[in-house]
């Protein structure tokens, strides 16, 4: 399968607890991208990578929230003590180029802070 | 104010029914347009790009004043698979390229 993996594809946690999700984007991909959508609303930025240089942040990224990409490679989501207002799809995105063309999206994973 | 606007819907229509959505953008300086295709519980898919000249694809067609900074897409013939929540997107170029999403607009074809 060569396109973008997300995982989990659930994640269901207790207030104040910790999560992390992966992205794994297509291998050829420099560009990575986090996206949060809740229920109702279109995909909002969170952050974006260009190899392993994290490039810019949304303030949607509370200090809650860190991203990494070590070695310009897979990526990881952290979410500390997780709130209620946390719950949402996490959709990860990769590119090779400026412009939509090229911008493949992971199945995303589905986040329930209960 | 939203940098992308869209009408939440949802748009109800019969099988082969002829149905249009709009978009408004805030940011003048906005470079790319699209629409977006996103199924329940789905992850979005590009749909096809707008461009001022006007584009078509099959039963859809796409079109954008800059002037009045507007984006349209309209759907031929609906068909039942067509239903879905369909996204505009902008993007502002630059190092980044983030998409900014609107709302989505839902459309049920109803048979």
């Amino acid at each position: 399968d060569t396109g973008v993996s997300q995982n989990p594809r659930h994640k269901i946690t207790k207030r104040g607890q910790n999560v992390t999700f992966r992205c794994d984007p297509i291998s050829e991909h420099n560009r990575l991208y986090w996206y949060r959508q809740t229920l109702g609303q279109g995909p909002e930025f969170l952050t974006y990578f260009q190899n392993e240089a994290q490039l810019e942040k949304s303030r949607l990224l509370s200090d809650r929230f860190s991203a990494e990409r070590p070695k310009g490679s897979f990526s990881t989501l952290e979410i500390q003590r997780t709130e209620q207002g946390d719950s949402a799809m996490y959709l990860c995105a990769s590119s090779y180029r400026t412009g939509a063309y090229g911008y493949t999206f992971g199945s995303g994973t589905r986040l329930t802070v209960v | 104010r939203k940098e992308v606007e869209q009408d939440p819907g949802p748009f109800n229509v019969p099988e082969g029914a002829t149905v249009a959505f709009n978009c408004t953008y805030s940011n003048s300086a906005s470079q790319s347009f699209f629409w977006y295709r996103q199924d329940c519980r789905k992850e979005p898919k590009l749909l096809m790009s707008v461009y001022s000249s006007g584009n078509e694809d099959g039963r859809f067609t796409a079109q954008l004043n800059r002037a009045s900074q507007y984006i349209s897409l309209l759907i031929r013939d609906s068909k039942l698979s067509d239903s879905a929540t369909y996204l505009c997107v902008v993007t502002f170029g630059g190092a980044t390229n983030k998409l900014i999403f609107g709302t989505g607009t839902l459309l049920a074809v109803q048979p």
